[in-house]
């Protein structure tokens, strides 16, 4: 089946640091790709996505890159702010029906 | 405001005394969800919605029933809850275009915070 692996966290970053979180998948066919975020006491949202290979999404100075043949979605920012702390979830949208699989989360933290 | 809502936000019970949550959207989306979130586990689909009367289940739907009578409302519904339902639960909804719905964006309620003693 379908499954998503994402890097270990917490993640703690100064402020203008760089910032990767690792995101890899397993699926059959041919799987859009997701970063939702969530934000303290809130929902999940929608942070960027790429619906084929070597399409690149990007929001609010965050991108990542669907790579078919190392099978992941890394997501990055150049430079994080303290307004970026939140738990970052990679996701797998894989089937006709729209169903999502996500990665455990990873927290980002990220101090003045 | 195009929104997910779901009531209520918190809620703590006892094993045994049937709930159910409430979820509503009125983007007029054909598909809706409902998943739960749990510590290093991410977020687990329980139960979804294809359209009014047309229901399945997701990844983990023991213990858990849900209908759809209306396009707008989804409600979770907790027969018999156990401690092992506490949880923190996401209702979802998406347009469902026919041969898209793998591409489309899923829209997140805020979350219902369930303990159940």
């Amino acid at each position: 089946g379908n499954s998503v692996t994402q890097m270990e966290g917490p993640v703690t970053l100064s402020e203008e640091a760089f910032l990767t979180i690792n995101c890899t998948y397993t699926a059959t066919g041919y799987p859009s790709l997701f970063w939702y975020v969530q934000y303290p006491g809130e929902g999940l949202q929608l942070l960027l996505k790429a619906t084929k290979a070597d399409d690149k999404g990007s929001n609010k100075g965050f991108e990542a890159t669907y790579r078919k043949e190392t099978t992941s979605f890394h997501l990055e920012k150049g430079s994080v702010q303290v307004s970026d702390s939140a738990v970052y979830f990679c996701a797998l949208g894989g089937t006709s029906y729209g169903k999502l699989t996500f990665g455990q989360g990873t927290i980002l933290t990220v101090h003045p | 405001e195009a929104q997910v809502t779901q009531n209520p936000r918190y809620l703590i019970t006892v094993t045994g005394k049937k709930l159910t949550v409430t979820c509503s959207q009125n983007m007029n989306h054909e598909y809706m969800s409902w998943y739960r979130q749990d510590p290093g586990l991410g977020l687990r689909q329980i139960y979804y919605s294809m359209n009014v009367e047309v229901t399945d289940k997701g990844d983990v739907p023991e213990g858990y029933k849900v209908s759809r009578k209306e396009k707008r409302n989804f409600p979770l519904i907790l027969e018999s809850p156990s401690p092992n339902q506490t949880s923190l639960y996401f209702c979802a909804s998406s347009p469902g275009t026919s041969g898209r719905a793998r591409q489309e964006t899923q829209y997140f309620g805020p979350g219902t915070r369930l303990l159940v003693l």
